[in-house]
């Protein structure tokens, strides 16, 4: 069964930093791109970034370039986000999702709140 | 302000059909295959539709998808009360380089 699993959020203050988690299962994770997708509290879908399978290229929402950095460890399964300088603007849940383009796994999320 | 337009809310009786549509521009939709996910109420997305018109293994055939220039449809027939959700399209901006999505439309089943 494949799955994926968020860990890493919480509360930060404003200018503070992050990094979130995701543990992938269930399918050859070396194979696949993977995304960020975040959606702020009662509000829509929001892509963040997403990075190809070997690490080589990545790509970011305007509004986080600079700040926010994908990454992936494929012999862990794993992939993260560093996420620096946050602001309130930033609040919301994190998905981890598998795909680069169209996002065919999701975890729950794990949620972020950027707040003094 | 969302790149891809959606309807913010659509509504029907249960059986009936109903369609959302999400409009954009030759450099996201024109150029590139559209996704759609559908949120149900507390939980993550789902993918329903994914290169215009592909449903993945176990979605029904009730849903469906189609492209048409800058434009994509999602269409829902025989609509049951649990189609009530949130429901997003989604596509890659070759110009911005970066995924973009639709606000969402919400499914209410009267």
């Amino acid at each position: 069964e494949v799955q994926v699993v968020e860990s890493g959020g919480g509360l930060v203050q404003p200018g503070g930093s992050l990094r979130l988690s995701c543990v992938a299962s269930g399918f050859s994770f070396s194979t696949y791109w993977m995304s960020w997708v975040r959606q702020a509290p009662g509000k829509g879908l929001e892509w963040v970034a997403n990075i190809k399978q070997d690490g080589n290229e990545k790509y970011y929402v305007d509004s986080v370039k600079g700040r926010f950095t994908i990454s992936r460890e494929n012999a862990k399964n794993s992939l993260y986000l560093q996420m620096n300088s946050l602001r309130a603007e930033d609040t919301a849940m994190y998905f981890c999702v598998r795909g680069g383009r169209s996002y065919d796994y999701w975890g729950q999320g794990t949620l972020v709140t950027v707040s003094s | 302000q969302s790149v891809l337009t959606q309807p913010p809310s659509v509504s029907a009786a249960p059986g009936q059909k109903v369609t959302i549509s999400c409009s954009g521009s030759s450099s996201n939709i024109g150029n590139n295959y559209v996704s759609w996910y559908q949120q149900l109420p507390g939980t993550a997305p789902k993918l329903l539709i994914y290169d215009n018109n592909k449903r993945p293994s176990g979605i029904p055939d009730r849903f469906s998808g189609s492209k048409s220039g800058t434009s994509a449809t999602l269409g829902i027939t025989g609509l049951l009360t649990g189609d009530e959700a949130d429901y997003f399209c989604g596509t890659w901006d070759s110009s911005l380089s970066s995924g973009v999505f639709g606000g969402g439309t919400k499914l209410t089943v009267l």
